[in-house]
Parts: C-alpha cells; sequence; structure tokens
C-alpha cells in the first residue's frame, strides 16, 4: 500500500531564508504526487503536483518541487521565504487503483522568523 | 475561494443533536469526498462519491451518514456523536482520474462535539 512520511513536524526559518520541506512516499509504480498547503482555520489549497515528465516541478507562490525516484522524494523549496508562507504543508500520493483517492502525509508546519 | 463552499463553517452540537454539514462545488467536478482532521493526527479520508455514488467509506461509525443528491452538492449528517468527534470537517472535490486528479477544498467546518 501506498504511504506518504513527512519527517519533520514542525521548522522554523528566518524570513528571506531558503526553505526545504521534505517528503518521502512508498508507491509501486510512477506516483501522483501532490503538494499542498493549509492556512490556520482554512482548507488545503494546492501548491504543485506532479504526474510525468520534467521532475522539477512549479508551482503556486513561488514553491517548487523535485521528484527524485532514486530517492522515493518529492522535497518542496523554496528560495525565499516570506512570513505568510507560515502554514502546514501537506505531501500526499495519489492512489493508482483508484482514480479518486489520495493519500496525505502527516504534515509540517512552518513557523517563520522575523 | 476554491470554488468549494462549505456551511456551517463553525458548529457545536450536543450528543443527542442532530446536526448536517452541507458541502457544494462550483467546478463542474464528479467526485466529492469527506474528511476528517484531528489535532496531531493525519488527514483521514471518511467517504467518496463518484457520479453521486458512494465509492468509498473507511470504516467510518453509522453516526455519520453522508448524502449526494447530485454531482455539486455533498452532505454529511451527524447524530449522536461523541466528544471525539470534534474535529474539522474538510470536503472537497476533483474531476476524477487523470491528469485532472488534484482535490479542491472547501474552507471546512469546525465541529465541537460538548
Amino acid at each position: 500500500a501506498q504511504s506518504v512520511t513527512q519527517p519533520d513536524i514542525h521548522i522554523t526559518v528566518s524570513e528571506g531564508a531558503s526553505l526545504e520541506l521534505r517528503c518521502n512516499y512508498s508507491y509501486g509504480a510512477t506516483p501522483y504526487l501532490f503538494w499542498y498547503v493549509q492556512s490556520p482555520g482554512q482548507g488545503l489549497q494546492l501548491l504543485l503536483k506532479y504526474f510525468s515528465g520534467d521532475t522539477l516541478v512549479q508551482g503556486i507562490k513561488g514553491f517548487e518541487a523535485e521528484f527524485k525516484r532514486s530517492q522515493s522524494s518529492f522535497n518542496l523549496r523554496k528560495p525565499s521565504v516570506h512570513w505568510s508562507d507560515a502554514a502546514e504543508y501537506f505531501c500526499a500520493v495519489g492512489d493508482s487503483s483508484s482514480a479518486s483517492k489520495i493519500i496525505f502525509g502527516s504534515g509540517t508546519r512552518l513557523s517563520i522568523r522575523p | 475561494e476554491t470554488g468549494v463552499t462549505q456551511t456551517p463553517r463553525h458548529l457545536v452540537m450536543g450528543m443527542t443533536n442532530k446536526k448536517s454539514l452541507k458541502c457544494e462545488q462550483h467546478l463542474g467536478h464528479n467526485a466529492m469526498y469527506w474528511y476528517k482532521q484531528s489535532a496531531k493526527k493525519p488527514l483521514e479520508l471518511m467517504f467518496v462519491y463518484n457520479f453521486k455514488e458512494q465509492t468509498e467509506n473507511n470504516s467510518v461509525p453509522s453516526r455519520f451518514s453522508p448524502e449526494c443528491p447530485n454531482s455539486s452538492h455533498l452532505f454529511l449528517h451527524l447524530h449522536t456523536l461523541q466528544p471525539e468527534d470534534s474535529a474539522l470537517y474538510l470536503c472537497a472535490s476533483s474531476q476524477g482520474g487523470g491528469e485532472n486528479y488534484e482535490q479542491y477544498f472547501g474552507p471546512g467546518t469546525r465541529l465541537t462535539v460538548t
């Protein structure tokens, strides 16, 4: 069965610093991969997705993620964070056995230091 | 604004009450979902509907009863809930399989069971 691991529960970075959030997945074939962001009291918003093709994916709000099959990873990056990036970030993998099902990681909470 | 609305945004109910959560999507999608998000726990998929038919029930207690009258509307009927059912309930929709695979989330209903 598929699974997603986000090893970091909470990360704090300084405003203007670079960011990398880790995501590892377990999946037998080529996965569908997603990153979502959730601001306090809000639903989840899709940042970016990977289905196939170029392994470096650009998303909204200046985020990007790189799919590395050899490492079973899909890490999220941003070169310079803003205070408004403080939120919870979720990595997710699609379940090919069910066209509608996505499995979410437990999330990484990002805090921004002024 | 993701095109998925949920009402009410906040709900406090006693253990003997009956209430309903409503979700509406304006995206023309075919699939709709209910998730439960509790503090310090991963997002839990509860129900999936595809073209109004329930395709997934993740062992959800019968005190939660979903209803999908059409592809745009989804309800979650609640009765005799327990305090541990207090959580953020998120609705989502998606086009289905293939490239249009990502899920769009509503803002959620914060439910408190007293």
